[in-house]
């Protein structure tokens, strides 16, 4: 069964870097696309971004300037980092699975609030 | 504003039929993107409920079911039961924003 399952702090200050990891088994990440989106509270999903290990990767347009998404083939994790993080960047962040580019997002973890605040 | 538009809310009574539409234009929907639906129950990570426009994942019941035409989505649950009161999210990709993925606004179903 495939799981995943987000790391990281719970809470970041104002223009500092957001870092989270997500923790695949049941999948080899090598195989398939793993994509972050965000939930701010209260609001719909958002598109992060996402990435194949072979070297693709696609980010949302209006925060690639800050993102950047990899992979630790040797642990079998992908990270996120969001740099000059602001009180808009609060929110359940989520990691999930796409079997293929332009997939539905398969299988999600459980989501990991991350709060800016001084 | 989300690039993909659903109705904020719906609602129907147990047993009946409830639809919930998704707008989209040439560069998402339109473009040949699939659409996909998510259905999101309080406090929990969104679940898949379809895929590719129409196609159910295994242990979604056969009351739920997709169709897309032209710029446009819907999903349909028929039977409506007390468990289906949720969020439901549509998302596509879209060219404009280089392949980006996209999200509808959501719809809030309540089951009266």
């Amino acid at each position: 069964q495939v799981q995943l399952q987000e790391s990281g702090p719970g809470l970041v200050k104002p223009s500092e870097t957001l870092s989270l990891t997500c923790t695949v088994s049941g999948a080899s990440i090598s195989n398939y696309y793993w994509s972050w989106i965000r939930q701010p509270p209260g609001k719909g999903p958002e598109f992060i971004g996402y990435i194949y290990p072979i070297g693709t990767t696609n980010y949302n347009p209006s925060l690639k300037s800050r993102v950047t998404i990899s992979v630790d083939k040797s642990r079998n994790q992908f990270s996120l980092k969001l740099s000059s993080v602001t009180a808009a960047d609060t929110a359940v962040y989520y990691c999930a699975r796409l079997p293929f580019g332009g997939a539905s997002l398969d299988y999600w973890g459980q989501g990991t609030l991350v709060t800016v605040s001084s | 504003q989300s690039i993909l538009t659903q109705p904020p809310s719906v609602s129907g009574a147990p047993g009946q039929r409830v639809t919930i539409s998704c707008t989209g234009s040439s560069s998402n929907i339109g473009a040949d993107y699939d659409v996909h639906w998510y259905q999101q129950l309080p406090g929990t990570a969104p679940k898949l409920l379809i895929y590719g426009n129409s196609n159910r994942p295994s242990g979604v019941p056969d009351r739920f079911s997709g169709s897309k035409s032209g710029t446009s989505a819907s999903l349909a649950i028929t039977g409506l039961q007390a468990e289906d009161e949720a969020d439901y999210y549509c998302q596509s990709y879209d060219s404009s924003l280089s392949g980006s993925g996209v999200f509808g606004g959501g719809t809030k179903l309540t089951v009266l």
